[in-house]
Parts: C-alpha cells; sequence; structure tokens
C-alpha cells in the first residue's frame, strides 16, 4: 500500500471489554513496531516485530496487552479487560531495519 | 525500546524567525539520528536525517546539526511558518540498540503570529 494504515481510526469501549486494533504496515517493511501515546505526551514503545525474530515485548504495560503479526504483514494488538487508563492513542509503524520508520495516523482509544 | 510519559517542553517563536530545537541523545554508540514531526492529531512525520559520519545535513529549510562529542542534535527551522506549528521528536538508533528507535521526550513548537 502507499502508506501504514491502522484501523478503526476511533474506538470507544467500555470498562473490562476487549479491543482489537489492526495495522497495515507498508508493503516490503520487515519490522513493525506500536506505540502508545497518551494526550500531550511523547511516544511509549509497546512491542517491536522483527521479520521472523521474536518480538521485542519489554515496553507491554501488563499481561493484558498482546500484539501478533501473521505473515510477517498485518499486525494486530489486542487489549484484554480494558482500563480507562488505556485510553490513549495507539501509533503502528513500519520500516526496513534501522531506517526511517513510517507511521500510521494511528487508533484513538476511548475507554469509559 | 524506550518510554517517553513526560509533558512536553515548548519552544515559542514568532513566525519569519529561525526556530532551534535540540535534542540529547543517550547512546554513544548510536549511529543513526532522525527528527519527527507531528501534527495535531496525525502521525509523526519523517523531518530529516543524518548519519554518524556527518556533522550537518541541510533539507529545505531545515538544517540537523550533530555533535558527537556532547551527544548532542539539533533541528533548525528557517523563517518559521504557522504550518511548522507541531511537536518534534528526536530519535536514535544503532546496532546497540538492534536498530530499534530511541525516542526524545519530543518539544512543542508553538509560532506566534
Amino acid at each position: 500500500g502507499a502508506g501504514v494504515s491502522q484501523s478503526p481510526s476511533n474506538k470507544v469501549t467500555e470498562k473490562g471489554k476487549d479491543v482489537e486494533l489492526r495495522c497495515d504496515p507498508i508493503s516490503g517493511h520487515t519490522a513493525l513496531y506500536w506505540y502508545r501515546q497518551s494526550l500531550g505526551q511523547g511516544l511509549e514503545f509497546l512491542i517491536y516485530f522483527q521479520g521472523n525474530s521474536a518480538p521485542d515485548k519489554s515496553g507491554l504495560p501488563s499481561d493484558r496487552f498482546s500484539a501478533e503479526r501473521t505473515g510477517g504483514s498485518v499486525s494486530t494488538l489486542t487489549i484484554q479487560r480494558t482500563q480507562q487508563e488505556d485510553s490513549a492513542v495507539y501509533l503502528c509503524a513500519s520500516s526496513f531495519p534501522g531506517h526511517e520508520q513510517f507511521f500510521g495516523p494511528g487508533t484513538r482509544l476511548t475507554v469509559l | 525500546g524506550e518510554s517517553v510519559g513526560l509533558h512536553l517542553p515548548t519552544l515559542s517563536v514568532q513566525e519569519g524567525d529561525n526556530s532551534i530545537i535540540n535534542c540529547a541523545y543517550s547512546n554513544s554508540a548510536s549511529d543513526y539520528f532522525i527528527w519527527y514531526k507531528q501534527e495535531s492529531g496525525k502521525g509523526p512525520q519523517f523531518i530529516i536525517d543524518i548519519r554518524s559520519n556527518m556533522d550537518k545535513r541541510q533539507g529545505q529549510r531545515v538544517t540537523v546539526l550533530l555533535n558527537k562529542t556532547v551527544k548532542h542534535l539539533s533541528l533548525q527551522i528557517a523563517a518559521t511558518q504557522p504550518g511548522d506549528s507541531a511537536v518534534y521528536f528526536c530519535a536514535e538508533t544503532g546496532e546497540d540498540s538492534n536498530y530499534q528507535l530511541i525516542w526524545g521526550a519530543g518539544t512543542k513548537l508553538i509560532i506566534k503570529p
């Protein structure tokens, strides 16, 4: 595709529900990243996929967060039993390793 | 990866003046540095990059300066325009970090009319 796409663009959910956020990276990019950004703050690294290597999950804030990357392309970030503090913009980026990351528009998650 | 959860510092600049945004990076072994611009409601966008074998690189209205001695990176924007209002992030990477980007805290640039 022309760029990184994410869906949905906005998600409102109730506390305790599970949510799935999707990222379609740029075709051919082997690296994929998930970040979280709260209002007025910087980027918080969550997880990094590179090719067929085991993902770097060191940024996931709790075991309620998980992510998969199927076939080295599309990735899904799942948040189970959502809490209000999970409300943020979730950004996905893809790149060739060691090169600039291209970001998607993000998914704005609101947990009521 | 790194987590950045601090409130952003702010730089206010008069329209038409030059802006200088500074960043102190953390790893002396980093060999690639990038500046990103994030406008409200959008994901970060690449502005300019520089490799560690250079100390200056120029783009259109933007210049990045790298001082490896003091681990300092700066972004200069010439003749600042209202459209330059955004949050600017520096990022570093290298073999030490497995080529993941390590992000700076970001600076919010406000343009005064």
